[in-house]
């Protein structure tokens, strides 16, 4: 299986920061990643795919990029809503799997 | 709009059964892969298993495998979830989510809507 490793864990951020997630994929997943932002209480929302393509309707301060097996996830400028948790997800093989997400939490 | 509603979760004891559905609506279901994901209480989200557009293919992750049976009926834009042998480690809260990929053989295998999910809990 295909190890998605997250980190921070968490990180504390204040509006207006700029926010980098990173996600390492234990082997070449091309560019078959996927990230999500899930806020408490409710479903996850896909925000890329494909390592940097923008969902329709998801605001253009997100982004992302992919460096050989590490993939990052950009929020340009942090807003109140985006407080909520972010995960990425390799769709290269079966079985899916997950990184272990990264809290964003108020500074 | 888009909308995925799961129900059928509830309370089971560890050896017990439980059938989770998820109605579609908004889209032509029979179109596209479906998923299954789920979150144990304070973790993260693991996959638990993706059926075909017309229900050809499945795959399960190994910790379902035998155990879980991914199904879906065209005629009532339904997809469903039958869980058997359930053990306490699958108590979590269980999303069906859509595949992005229209009317082929193969999926994206990612997910672009979700349901707001249905809780199970396994415990005597």
């Amino acid at each position: 299986d295909i190890q998605m490793t997250q980190s921070p864990s968490s990180l504390s951020a204040s509006v207006g920061d700029r926010v980098t997630i990173t996600c390492r994929a234990s082997q070449s997943i091309t560019r078959y990643l996927n990230w999500y932002q899930q806020r408490p209480g409710r479903a996850p929302k896909l925000l890329i795919y494909t390592a940097s393509s923008l969902q329709s309707g998801v605001p253009s301060r997100f982004s992302g990029s992919e460096s050989g097996t590490d993939f990052t996830l950009t929020i340009s400028s942090l807003q109140p809503e985006d407080f909520a948790t972010y995960y990425c997800q390799q769709s290269y093989s079966i079985p899916l799997t997950f990184g272990g997400g990264t809290k964003v939490e108020m500074k | 709009q888009v909308q995925l509603v799961e129900s059928g979760g509830g309370v089971v004891q560890p050896g017990g059964s439980l059938r989770l559905s998820c109605a579609a609506s908004g889209f032509t279901f029979s179109s596209y892969p479906m998923h299954w994901v789920r979150q144990a209480p304070g973790k993260g989200l693991e996959w638990v298993a993706v059926i075909s557009y017309d229900g050809s293919n499945e795959y399960y992750a190994d910790s379902v495998k035998g155990r879980f049976t991914v199904s879906r009926d065209g005629s009532k834009n339904t997809l469903y979830l039958q869980m058997n042998s359930l053990r306490a480690e699958d108590t979590a809260v269980y999303f069906c989510a859509k595949d992005p990929k229209y009317s082929s053989s193969f999926a994206y295998y990612y997910m672009d809507v979700w349901g707001k999910g249905t809780t199970v809990t396994v415990s005597s």
